[in-house]
C-alpha cells in the first residue's frame, strides 16, 4: 500500500536560515509523483512543488527545492532563506492511482515556525 | 486564470441536520474535481472524486454524498449530520497529473 511518512511534528527555524522537512514514501508503482503543499493558519492548501518519479533532476521553485533520493524513497523539502511568512504547516503527498483518476495521499504534516 | 470557490467558509450545524457544501471552478472546462476532509491537525483524506458531469466515485463509505450537476460545480451533501462529520472540507480541481489545486475550504462544526 502507498504511504507517506513525515516524522517531524514541528520545527523552529531562524529567519533567513534554511530548513529541511523530511518525507519518506512507500509505493510499489513504477511511476509516481510527489508533492509538497503549504497550509497557513487560514487553512488554504497552497501547492509548492512537484517531483515525478522519472524526473532526472530535483525540482526547484524559487526558494523551494525538493531533495529527491529515489533509492532511499525520500522527498525532502528544502526552504532556503526562511521568511516569517513561511510559518505554516507543510504536507508531503504522493499521487496514488485510482480506477479512472488519481488522488493525493497525504502525510501527517510538519509545523514550521520561523523566528525573527 | 482558473479559480476555485467554496461556500460557505464556516458552518455550525446541529446533529441530524442536512448539509450542502458547494464548490465551483472558473476558467477551465471539464476539470476533474475532488472533495477531501481534514480532521484537526491531520492530513487530508479523499472522500469523493468526479471525472465528469454525473460521474461520482466514493473513496470512503460514510454519511456523505456528492453530486456534480454542472461541469464546474461539485456539491457535498448529507441528509443527517453526525458529530464525526466535523472537520475542514476542501474541494480541489486537477488540470493534469502534476498537481491538484485546492479551494479555500469550509470549516464544519457539528454540535
Amino acid at each position: 500500500a502507498q504511504k507517506i511518512t513525515q516524522t517531524q511534528p514541528g520545527m523552529f527555524v531562524q529567519e533567513k536560515e534554511a530548513v529541511t522537512l523530511d518525507c519518506t514514501y512507500d509505493t510499489s508503482d513504477p511511476s509516481y509523483g510527489l508533492f509538497w503543499y503549504k497550509q497557513p493558519s487560514s487553512g488554504e492548501m497552497i501547492f509548492l512543488i512537484y517531483q515525478g518519479s522519472y524526473d532526472q533532476q530535483n525540482a526547484t521553485e524559487g526558494r523551494y527545492s525538493l531533495n529527491f533520493q529515489k533509492a532511499r524513497k525520500s522527498a525532502n523539502l528544502v526552504i532556503s532563506a526562511s521568511q516569517l511568512g513561511d510559518s505554516a504547516m507543510y504536507f508531503c503527498a504522493m499521487r496514488v492511482l485510482l480506477s479512472n483518476d488519481y488522488k493525493l495521499s497525504f502525510g501527517a504534516g510538519t509545523t514550521v515556525t520561523v523566528r525573527a | 486564470s482558473q479559480t476555485i470557490h467554496q461556500w460557505p467558509a464556516t458552518l455550525v450545524q446541529p446533529v441530524g441536520s442536512p448539509l450542502s457544501l458547494e464548490c465551483t471552478v472558473e476558467g477551465t472546462s471539464n476539470p476533474n474535481l475532488y472533495w477531501y476532509r481534514q480532521a484537526a491537525g491531520r492530513g487530508l483524506q479523499l472522500l469523493f472524486y468526479s471525472v465528469g458531469i454525473g460521474q461520482i466515485s466514493s473513496e470512503v463509505p460514510q454519511n456523505l454524498s456528492a453530486s456534480r450537476p454542472q461541469d464546474r460545480q461539485f456539491i457535498l451533501s448529507s441528509k443527517k449530520l453526525l458529530l464525526s462529520d466535523s472537520g475542514f472540507y476542501l474541494c480541489a480541481w486537477s488540470p493534469s497529473t502534476d498537481t491538484q489545486y485546492f479551494g479555500p475550504g469550509t470549516r464544519l462544526t457539528v454540535l
